[in-house]
């Protein structure tokens, strides 16, 4: 079982780039939610949607923008990239209690 | 708001010996816990889960304990191993919940070592 599965791994950004980042699950989970993790700091969750064409602000969702045109697909993009946005960050998924991680994707940005 | 906090950021412990890995929160009205594992390069991993409604929940090697009248959560490892080393996180579901969407809030994360 693939489970949760997050695109790319590694990236490196310039300083007002753009770039998407894809997760995708395969549990057929209503629910899925991109967070970001920071040294000391925990995971924050930055956006979230409870079902596919649906989507909602979390609690560091400046800066972000997402979309969930289909179920199966949660993609979390970065309009103009900023330092203060390298970080990992991390899909979940859930049916009712609990998350499934992805292995996170580790972005840089210069 | 929710808050969590973890107590210690670190803790090592000799392989064989049980750990206890604490994490307060802030509102009284959460009802569901969580304590994930992350190893190093990979995504939280889940561990055990207790609601309210519990004081006590037992699974392999581990234990969570619930204090609700100190908004205190504790996770017990027994007889820990090397492949225990990880950052343990303490995760409280964010009430009321929207659409049937659990909102997570995490702690700080404590970083387990287990000396051999």
């Amino acid at each position: 079982n693939a489970g949760v599965t997050q695109t790319p791994k590694f990236r490196v950004l310039k300083t007002g780039q753009s770039m998407t980042l894809l997760c995708a699950q395969d549990m057929n989970h209503e629910y899925m939610y991109w967070y970001r993790q920071d040294p000391g700091m925990g995971l924050r969750l930055i956006h979230y949607s409870v079902g596919e064409g649906t989507t909602a602000k979390g609690e560091v969702p400046d800066g972000y923008n997402v979309s969930r045109l289909k179920k199966q697909n949660f993609l979390l993009g970065l309009e103009s990239a900023a330092p203060s946005q390298t970080s990992v960050y991390f899909c979940a998924s859930s049916q009712g209690v609990g998350y499934t991680f992805g292995s996170g994707t580790r972005l840089t940005v210069v | 708001g929710e808050s969590v906090g973890l107590h210690l950021p670190t803790l090592s412990v000799q392989e064989g010996d049980n750990s206890i890995i604490n994490c307060a929160y802030s509102n009284s009205a959460s009802d569901y816990f969580i304590w994930y594992k992350q190893e190093s390069g990979k995504g939280p991993q889940f561990i055990i889960d207790i609601r309210s409604n519990m004081d006590k929940r037992q699974g392999q090697r581990v234990t969570v304990l619930l204090n609700k009248t100190v908004k205190h959560l504790s996770l017990q490892i027994a007889a820990t191993q090397p492949g225990d080393s990880a950052v343990y996180f303490c995760a409280v579901e964010e009430p009321p919940i929207i659409q049937g969407a659990q909102k997570l809030v995490f702690g700080q994360g404590t970083r387990l070592t287990i000396n051999p």
